[in-house]
């Protein structure tokens, strides 16, 4: 089963806007990582957020954890065409380093 | 750097052939992990290895699976016999430390396989 889900499955704006995502995961963790894949390519890490941090920035992406609801978003600011692609929460049962991906989400950026 | 290099980037086998995908790992990573993708499943988690020995096996899906790693560069996945299901992406990444990972994942591109 999966460890990690993401809502929505998929999500359609305009160039400029915010993007923002949401993974959901079940057991506790050490840290929360979100990955982007262009189609047909690899998977990329983005950012990796630890179970004791509640917010994270990487330029223009803003991760935050709530270790509580064991539950993570990322907003991706300023959205540019580039930026479509499908994204991806990894996490792992504490203890663990058996990392299980989400369903993702696919984001088209539309220019 | 060249990353994780993935070889082939695409198999097309018939029904019951051997078949070998092939990943070189990142110069000083040690625990190198095997994930299969498909449009069904998703990324499911088949092998990983820390230190060249394997840890967990549990997702790989049949005896048909198999997986080493000869050195600390190098894996490879073999499927014998293929049969159509084992269709998907299959991606290697690897990591440069083996407990309680604080980096990424770096993946490979990935190899694609059709079993016909």
């Amino acid at each position: 089963s999966q460890q990690g889900e993401e809502d929505p499955q998929a999500l359609s704006i305009q160039e400029g806007e915010n993007a923002t995502m949401n993974c959901s995961y079940k057991t506790s963790i050490n840290n929360l990582q979100w990955y982007r894949q262009n189609s047909g390519r690899g998977l990329v890490h983005l950012i990796l957020i630890r179970s004791n941090e509640r917010e994270k920035h990487s330029g223009r992406l803003r991760v935050t954890l709530d270790t509580s609801k064991k539950s993570s978003s990322l907003l991706i600011t300023a959205s540019r065409a580039a930026d479509t692609a499908s994204y991806f929460c990894a996490t792992a049962p504490s203890g663990t380093y058996k990392y299980i991906f989400g369903t993702g989400t696919r984001l088209k950026v539309l220019a | 750097d060249a990353g994780v290099i993935q070889s082939p980037r695409h198999e097309v086998t018939e029904m019951g052939q051997e078949v070998t995908l092939r990943c070189k790992l990142i110069s000083g990573h040690n625990s190198l992990f095997w994930y299969r993708q498909t449009m069904m499943r998703g990324l499911e988690l088949l092998i990983y290895f820390n230190n060249n020995v394997p840890i967990d096996d549990s997702g790989m899906p049949e005896d048909r699976f198999s997986a080493k790693m000869p050195n600390a560069s190098f894996s490879t996945l073999k499927i014998q016999p293929s049969e159509p299901r084992d269709s998907a992406v299959y991606f290697c990444a690897s990591s440069p430390q083996g407990a309680l990972i604080d980096y990424g994942y770096t993946f490979g591109s990935g190899t694609r396989l059709t079993v016909v």
